[in-house]
């Protein structure tokens, strides 16, 4: 079984379109990420989640908007995409120190 | 904030040669040091991780070390192999946990033949 399934996997847009990656974890872990890897491989934290609340908010613009439904899902919706918004976005799930890491999902924005 | 820088950004080694990643840390209160592998086109993985009251840390091929005065703890992989190939990412975390990870840039690891 999967622990952490993130879909879709490739997802092509274009500019200005809404989006939405779904991510699902059966892992019993009560965290929760977003993370952005750029073109050059940089992973940066975008949200975190702990028990379906809000606990980090990086610098990422409004229009990103994540949304916990239960502690196991944790999705991340795009609105009005942007050519900078092309990445592979990552989401993964912790209880202490091991972060599981879902398979990712390239976004590209055309 | 935590800013954690990595070097080299690239390293090219033969088979069987030893590997060795450096990184550094801004934030003295950082306290658990993870190291991330992610093979091409795959998802980043755990390979080891070490705590801040521990100098050294050694799994088979790999270790790690941490030099707290310093803020800089590196990544040591000895008898490389093909498969050892892909990019490595060390991390720092002030919470003891995976719950703010700070990534360093990256590593390319290529171990050719």
């Amino acid at each position: 079984d999967t622990a952490v399934s993130q879909t879709p996997k490739y997802l092509v847009t274009q500019m200005g379109n809404d989006k939405s990656i779904k991510c699902e974890q059966n892992l019993g872990h009560d965290t929760m990420y977003w993370y952005k890897q750029d073109s050059k491989k940089f992973l940066k934290i975008m949200f975190s989640y702990n028990n379906k609340e809000l606990i980090i908010n990086e610098t990422v613009p409004n229009r990103f908007s994540p949304k916990s439904p239960d502690k196991a899902h944790l999705n991340l919706h795009i609105n009005s995409l942007e050519l900078g918004d092309s990445a592979v976005y990552f989401c993964a799930s912790s209880q202490t120190e091991k972060a599981f890491f879902g398979q990712g999902t390239r976004l590209t924005v055309v | 904030g935590e800013n954690v820088e990595q070097h080299p950004s690239t390293l090219s080694v033969q088979e069987g040669d030893s590997a060795v990643i450096k990184c550094t840390y801004s934030d003295s209160a950082s306290n658990y040091f993870p190291w991330y592998k992610q093979e091409l086109g795959k998802r980043p993985q755990l390979i080891i991780d070490i705590r801040s009251n521990v100098g050294e840390k050694k799994d088979q091929r790999i270790a790690v070390t941490l030099n707290k005065t310093a803020k800089h703890f590196s990544l040591h992989i000895t008898e490389t192999q093909p498969e050892d190939s892909a990019v490595y990412f060390c991390a720092a975390s002030l919470t003891g946990t995976a719950s703010k990870l700070t990534f360093g840039t990256g590593t390319r690891l290529q171990v050719t033949l």
